[in-house]
């Protein structure tokens, strides 16, 4: 059947540098895209949303890519801080399916 | 506090007993749903309501599960006769109506089955 996963499990990287998590979709009929952030012990939280007529949206710090060609999505943080270590998932809404998540950790 | 609300936090239950979580959504989203999440892994969608009526139920929810929302506000998750796979957190989650929106989650139910 469809599935949203993701590549990595883990990813570590330097506070001030940038992160990228990335995810693929295997839904081309996928409408809507949202990532989360979950902090262990809390529900996920909405970070930012992108619909399949963008292939890019900005937020505060983050920017989410959208390649509907390879069927890709991707989650940049600009100058990562100690605050964004979490679990990130991508979310495919049309089926209410999310990946497996990538852990971000970021060291000081 | 106006976000989705969840309870108890936690449970902790020997095999075989019933439990029954509540989740209170954010007031105005006619959107509920309901996903179990196992360590290491992403929510796993188990059901959703709008308004009272529930639209749809995943595989994963046995008849051993049960949801409502008999009055299109507040919902409860039963489920019966616990077994140790049960073991999870319950996540329950909110969005409005219209068009598509980010569902709102509560910081979930954690069960553990003795």
């Amino acid at each position: 059947g469809e599935s949203v996963g993701l590549h990595l499990p883990t990813l570590s990287v330097q506070e001030g540098d940038n992160s990228i998590i990335n995810c693929a979709y295997s839904n081309s009929a996928s409408d809507y895209f949202i990532w989360y952030k979950q902090e262990s012990g809390k529900g996920p939280q909405f970070i930012i949303d992108i619909r399949s007529n963008m292939d890019k949206r900005q937020g505060q710090r983050v920017t989410v890519l959208l390649n509907k060609t390879v069927k890709h999505l991707s989650l940049q943080i600009a100058a990562t801080q100690p605050g964004d270590s979490a679990v990130y998932f991508c979310a495919e809404t049309d089926d209410m399916r999310f990946g497996a998540g990538t852990r971000l950790t970021v060291k000081p | 506090d106006t976000g989705v609300s969840q309870d108890p936090r936690h449970k902790i239950t020997k095999r075989g007993q019933n439990v029954t979580f509540r989740c209170d959504p954010i007031s105005e989203h006619n959107r509920l749903y309901w996903y179990r999440q196992t360590l290491g892994q992403g929510p796993e969608f188990l059901t959703y309501f709008q308004n009272e009526a529930q639209l749809e139920k995943s595989r994963l929810l046995s008849d051993r599960f049960s949801a409502e929302r008999p009055k299109g506000s507040f919902s409860t998750l039963e489920i019966q006769r616990t077994e140790q796979g049960d073991s999870a957190m319950y996540l329950c989650a909110s969005s409005p109506q219209q068009g598509n929106q980010p569902q709102h989650f509560g910081d979930g139910t954690r069960l553990s089955i003795l």
